[in-house]
């Protein structure tokens, strides 16, 4: 089982319209949790921070589940630049404590 | 907010010959650099983690004497490809946390793309 598994898409959907993608992570220990969004041949750029709470960032909102080790983003009026891969990202915070990338939910939005 | 260099940003060379890529922290101390790879319509994968001053460690399945890392200041790593295979071809990214950084934010450079012919 792969530690942090996302749905790879693509999710194809119009402007404006509002898109979640799931995570789920298999480190129960794990303590850091991030969505970062990666433009096509780019390097990852940090979205947004995931906290217990759950977070939003304009358009952008975040929640996290400790209990069931799942994480959401949620996009609200979907503008074309929003299309990219999101990778949900966990910090295990153990041993060299480095970032477990998911393998990434492509999203394409269309006019 | 914190930037993070990477150089060459592009090469292509012939099988056998060795690639230097470094890392750098244009404005901030990075304690820790971590080289991650890059295969096309995959995820990340951390190869090593990188300290300044000590030894790298690798990760399962990464030969240390292919990827020789060093990480000789706070604002400098290397990564070097030693001969290269086509079979290297990849997208290389590095990423550097501050050493002040307690949320373990972590910085990436703009990756390299390495092409063995």
């Amino acid at each position: 089982r792969k530690e942090v598994e996302q749905d790879p898409g693509p999710f194809n959907v119009p402007e404006g319209a509002t898109v979640a993608f799931n995570c789920t992570y298999s480190n129960s220990a794990s303590q850091s949790f991030f969505w970062y969004r990666q433009d096509c041949r780019k390097e990852p750029k940090l979205l947004m921070s995931v906290y217990s709470s759950g977070n939003e960032d304009g358009r952008f909102t975040a929640q996290l589940n400790r209990a069931s080790q799942y994480i959401s983003l949620l996009i609200r009026d979907s503008k074309l630049s929003d299309s990219a891969t999101y990778l949900c990202v966990v910090n295990f915070h153990t041993g060299r404590r480095a970032l477990t990338f998911g393998s990434g939910t492509r999203l394409q939005v269309q006019p | 907010g914190a930037v993070v260099s990477q150089h060459p940003s592009w090469v292509i060379c012939k099988s056998g010959t060795s690639v230097k890529i470094e890392c750098r922290s244009l404005d901030f101390q990075a304690t820790t650099m971590f080289w991650y790879r890059q295969f096309p319509k995959q995820s990340l994968m951390l190869m090593a983690t990188s300290n300044e001053g000590s030894k790298a460690t690798y990760e399962q399945g990464v030969e240390k004497d292919k990827f020789l890392i060093n990480h000789a200041s706070l604002t400098l790593s290397t990564l070097t490809v030693t001969s290269a295979h086509p079979e290297d071809s990849s997208f290389y990214i590095c990423s550097a946390r501050g050493s002040r950084d307690i949320q373990e934010t972590q910085y990436f450079g703009p990756g390299t793309r390495l092409l063995v012919l």
